[in-house]
């Protein structure tokens, strides 16, 4: 079957570096996204990697290792308004996307 | 970029009556669009992939004489709620991919907030 993992909550400090990891088990692979989803709102993009290594944009940066299934997204000098869900969601061999349940980031002062 | 527009932003309606929700993509034609449902503190669940003037492709448990979809033009896929109950109440979300762009991501609508009473 096909499977993404990713912690269901995560906490950080204002002003700190936090890493959210996803792992992933699907049939093909043409990319991962992530997604930043706040309470009641639908998601928004964030970052798409197709190629091993990190993508850096702004305060946000997202790492692919393909032969490891895996990912992550840094989030650096976090705001109070990072606090959100964010959701890592994969593109198998049929261009269907497969949704991991998303990790809950909560930011304390 | 790539614009999804989703209306209404919420709506409440009592049992037993249905409930049409419209998804366009603003500035680009986009001959599939996706409905999604989610559950309060809930990942979301794709429901049903929108063809372009063809039948839609619904995912496993979901009743697709219940949820009725038309996709009549490339800006506008329609999601109808028949016959809505309480349990239906959801945030349902549509979203769309701009073929013209390779490996563009999903945009989604800002989703469409349905109370059944």
């Amino acid at each position: 079957g096909q499977n993404i993992d990713q912690p269901t909550e995560m906490t950080a400090t204002e002003g700190a570096i936090v890493q959210i990891n996803c792992t992933y088990q699907t049939s093909g692979f043409n990319g991962l996204f992530w997604y930043q989803q706040h309470a009641g709102e639908a998601p928004t993009f964030l970052s798409y990697n197709v190629l091993d290594g990190l993508e850096e944009k702004g305060r946000f940066s997202s790492f692919l290792s393909r032969s490891k299934g895996y990912s992550y997204l840094l989030l650096k000098e976090l705001q109070m308004k990072d606090s959100a869900s964010y959701l890592c969601a994969v593109l198998d061999s049929n261009y269907q996307l497969i949704w991991g349940a998303g990790t809950k980031l909560i930011i304390k002062p | 970029g790539a614009v999804v527009s989703q209306h209404p932003s919420w709506v409440i309606c009592k049992s037993g009556t249905s409930v049409k929700i419209e998804c366009r993509s603003l500035d680009f034609q986009a001959t599939t669009m996706f409905w999604y449902r989610q559950f309060p503190k809930q990942s979301l669940m794709l429901m049903a992939t929108s063809n372009e003037g063809s039948k839609a492709t619904y995912e496993q448990g979901v009743e697709k004489d219940k949820f009725l979809i038309n996709h009549a033009s490339l800006t506008l896929s329609t999601l109808t709620v028949t016959s809505a109950h309480p349990e239906d109440s959801s945030f349902y979300i549509c979203s769309a991919r701009d073929p013209q762009t390779d490996f563009s991501p999903l945009h989604f609508g800002n989703g469409t907030r349905l109370t059944v009473t």
